[in-house]
């Protein structure tokens, strides 16, 4: 089956530091990945997505490019915010699938 | 405004009771789910409603049973509340069922605590 695995429970950074979080994921079809954020006592927001009709998804200065050849979508971001404080979900739609495989999740501490 | 309503923010149940955890959506999505989420597991898919219609249910335990009264409405019944219900319970909905590429919007959750 699907698999997304996020290996950083937990990632600090100062204000203006560049973010990196690590996904990789497993699967035999053509999925459709997403960024996830979930900010304290709400729900998970779409950050974005990505197909495989388009490697690169931009979002609010977040980027994330899927790359079929390491099967990873890892998050970037050039200069993060403490307003970026939150956790953050990999997932993966299968091809064939509306189910999300969702990663554990990684929580972002910006300091200011 | 909210687009995905879920009522109550919170809720504090005893073992045994049943509670009913409320969702509607104002998106005109004909699709509607239920998650689970949990301090020890990932975002857990438990049910999927299309039209109405009971599509996927992963959830292993008869106690929880989902009601479509309304197409933007999906609630969530626990009967025999347990102690490990306790989690945040997401409802989420997307513009149809099926297809990778339809991305699903989450509601703003219900925790539970079972005591």
């Amino acid at each position: 089956g699907d698999s997304v695995t996020q290996k950083q429970g937990q990632v600090t950074l100062s204000e203006d530091d560049f973010l990196f979080i690590n996904c990789t994921y497993s699967t035999t079809t053509y999925p459709t990945l997403f960024w996830y954020v979930q900010y304290p006592g709400q729900g998970p927001q779409l950050l974005l997505k990505v197909t495989t009709a388009n490697n690169k998804g931009i979002s609010r200065g977040f980027e994330a490019t899927y790359d079929k050849g390491t099967t990873s979508f890892h998050l970037q971001k050039a200069s993060v915010q403490e307003s970026d404080s939150a956790v953050y979900f990999c997932a993966l739609v299968g091809g064939g699938n509306y189910k999300p495989t969702f990663g554990k999740g990684t929580s972002l501490v910006v300091h200011p | 405004d909210p687009k995905i309503i879920q009522k109550p923010k919170y809720l504090v149940a005893v073992t045994g009771s049943e509670k009913i955890l409320i969702c509607e959506q104002y998106l005109g999505h004909n699709a509607m789910y239920w998650y689970r989420q949990s301090a020890k597991k990932p975002l857990e898919f438990m049910f999927s409603y299309s039209y109405q219609k009971l599509m996927d249910n992963q959830t292993a335990s008869s106690r929880f049973q989902p009601q479509s009264s309304k197409k933007n409405h999906l609630d969530l019944q626990i009967t025999a509340l347990k102690p490990d219900d306790s989690a945040t319970y997401f409802c989420a909905s997307s513009q149809d069922l099926g297809g990778n590429q339809d991305t699903q919007y989450f509601g703003p959750g219900t925790r539970l605590l079972v005591l």
